[in-house]
């Protein structure tokens, strides 16, 4: 199966700092990627769309300029949380889609804003 | 707008028993159904993807059928055992097949 990974795995920052979370797809190219946030005993829940190259479409309730996506390539996205708050402390996931290809999912990224 | 409910939201039972997870439903136009499990501080892990066409699929001790008609699904686990714990998602994809939408999933604990 496709490989996808994430990078950091876990993170433990203070208010007010930025912090950048990097998707990778090994193996495939990913002409979109999902960015997920799941809350402790919630369930996923999609925050943002990125095509390769364009902008992205955000969910309702999920503020653009505070949760930056970059997806320049089609192996790499990236989703910045800018000036992070203790109630963005949460498990964030990326998915990689492509056409045939299907979706696939990152190992995640457990944020915690002290 | 789809909607995927998921029912028990918990669950907890001794280990060798049968169990059955419910996954239902709104919109039932739709291409395929994914169950998933995730276990504590992890990502996914895909299970069973069952398509349109097909009734049901088997891996294993899973089995995961699909009533379109109706809107459901069911994931039965057999002979459950403690190493199955953890949250079993299902998922449906959008009309064009590239996003999904997730239930709220069912935490599993099989005692041993």
């Amino acid at each position: 199966g496709a490989v996808v990974s994430q990078h950091p795995s876990w993170v433990i920052c203070k208010s007010g700092t930025s912090v950048k979370i990097e998707c990778r797809s090994l193996d495939f190219q990913a002409t979109t990627m999902f960015w997920y946030r799941q809350f402790p005993k919630q369930s996923l829940m999609l925050m943002a769309t990125s095509n390769e190259g364009s902008k992205a479409t955000y969910e309702q309730g999920v503020e653009k300029d505070k949760f930056l996506i970059n997806h320049a390539s089609l192996t790499l996205s990236t989703l910045t949380v800018t000036s992070a708050h203790p109630e963005d402390s949460s498990f964030y996931i990326c998915s990689p889609s492509g056409p045939q290809i299907g979706q696939y999912f990152g190992p995640g990224t457990r944020l915690t804003v002290l | 707008k789809q909607e995927v409910t998921q029912i028990p939201a918990a669950l907890s039972v001794p280990e060798g028993e049968n169990l059955v997870l419910n996954c239902s439903f709104t919109d039932s136009a739709i291409y395929n159904l994914q169950w998933f499990r995730q276990d504590p501080g992890k990502g996914l892990t895909s299970l069973l993807l069952i398509q349109s066409s097909q009734r049901e699929q088997t891996s294993g001790r899973l089995n995961a059928s699909l009533d379109k008609s109706s809107g459901r699904s069911t994931l039965y686990i057999a002979a459950s055992q403690p190493g199955d714990s953890a949250t079993y998602l299902c998922a449906v994809p959008n009309n064009a097949g590239n996003m999904l939408t997730f239930g709220g999933g069912t935490r599993l604990m099989v005692k041993p």
